[in-house]
C-alpha cells in the first residue's frame, strides 16, 4: 500500500512538554509538507522539505523544528508545547504533477 | 505575498441544485490552482487542479475554469449530493513545481435532503 502514514493520530500532553510527531511516505514523492489545521479549520504551511532540504519555513515559533533523514520521512518536534499548540498537524507529500496527498494526521490537545 | 480568498464559510443546500463556490487568487507567479475535498474526520483529498487559462477541469460532476484575467478558480457542480457534503478548500501554488503552496478559508458545503 502507497501512501502518507503518521503516528501518533492523537496526543494530549501538558503545557511546557516536548512531543514529536512522526510522518512517512511510501509514494516516492521527493517533496514533503508540515501544515497547521486549528480548530476553525484553516489550513496553514509550516514548512517543506525537498529531498531532505528544507525549503520553505513559514513563520512558525522557534520551539517548533522539522527533522528529515531521507526524502520519505518528515517529523516534526514541539520543544516546550503551548496551549495554542493545540491543532491537526497534517503532513503532507507532492507528486511531480503538483497533487499533495496528505496523512490522516495527528490532533494534539495541550492542557 | 501570495493569497486565496474564499468568500463564502458556509453554503447550504437542498440535494439536487447547483452550486458554486467561490475562489479568487493574488500571485505574481504562473498561477496553479487546487481544490481540495475534506470529509468529516479525513485529510484532504484533491478534487481538481489547473493551471491552463480558460480550460475547464472536471473531476467526479465537478469543474472549475481558470481565469487568469479575472484571478479566479470557481468550483461548480450541476447538482449536489447528500455525499458532497465537506469542506472545501482553494488552494495555490507558485507555478508548476513550486513548494509553497497557500490555502483559502474554506468553504463548508452542507446538502440536505
Amino acid at each position: 500500500e502507497t501512501a502518507v502514514f503518521q503516528t501518533p493520530n492523537y496526543h494530549v500532553t501538558q503545557v511546557g512538554n516536548e512531543v514529536s510527531f512522526n510522518c512517512k511516505q511510501t509514494l516516492g514523492h521527493d517533496t514533503m509538507y508540515w501544515y497547521k489545521q486549528d480548530s476553525k479549520k484553516l489550513l496553514k504551511i509550516m514548512f517543506s522539505y525537498n529531498n531532505k532540504q528544507l525549503i520553505v519555513n513559514e513563520t512558525v515559533p522557534r520551539r517548533f523544528s522539522p527533522q528529515s533523514s531521507d526524502k520519505a520521512h518528515l517529523n516534526l518536534r514541539i520543544k516546550s508545547v503551548e496551549p495554542e499548540d493545540s491543532a491537526v498537524y497534517l503532513c503532507a507529500s507532492r507528486s511531480g504533477g503538483d497533487t499533495q496527498y496528505f496523512g490522516p494526521g495527528t490532533r494534539l490537545l495541550v492542557l | 505575498g501570495d493569497s486565496v480568498t474564499q468568500t463564502e464559510g458556509l453554503v447550504t443546500l437542498t440535494k439536487g441544485l447547483p452550486v458554486m463556490l467561490n475562489c479568487t487568487y493574488q500571485t505574481t507567479y504562473s498561477p496553479f490552482l487546487f481544490w481540495y475535498v475534506q470529509h468529516l474526520n479525513e485529510a484532504p483529498k484533491l478534487l481538481l487542479k489547473s493551471s491552463t487559462d480558460n480550460k475547464r477541469t472536471e473531476h467526479q460532476g465537478f469543474y472549475a475554469t481558470l481565469h487568469k484575467s479575472s484571478s479566479s478558480f470557481h468550483l461548480q457542480k450541476s447538482s449536489v449530493q447528500l455525499s458532497d457534503s465537506a469542506l472545501y478548500f482553494c488552494a495555490l501554488s507558485d507555478g508548476a513545481g513550486g513548494y509553497k503552496v497557500v490555502f483559502g478559508s474554506g468553504t463548508r458545503l452542507l446538502v440536505s435532503p
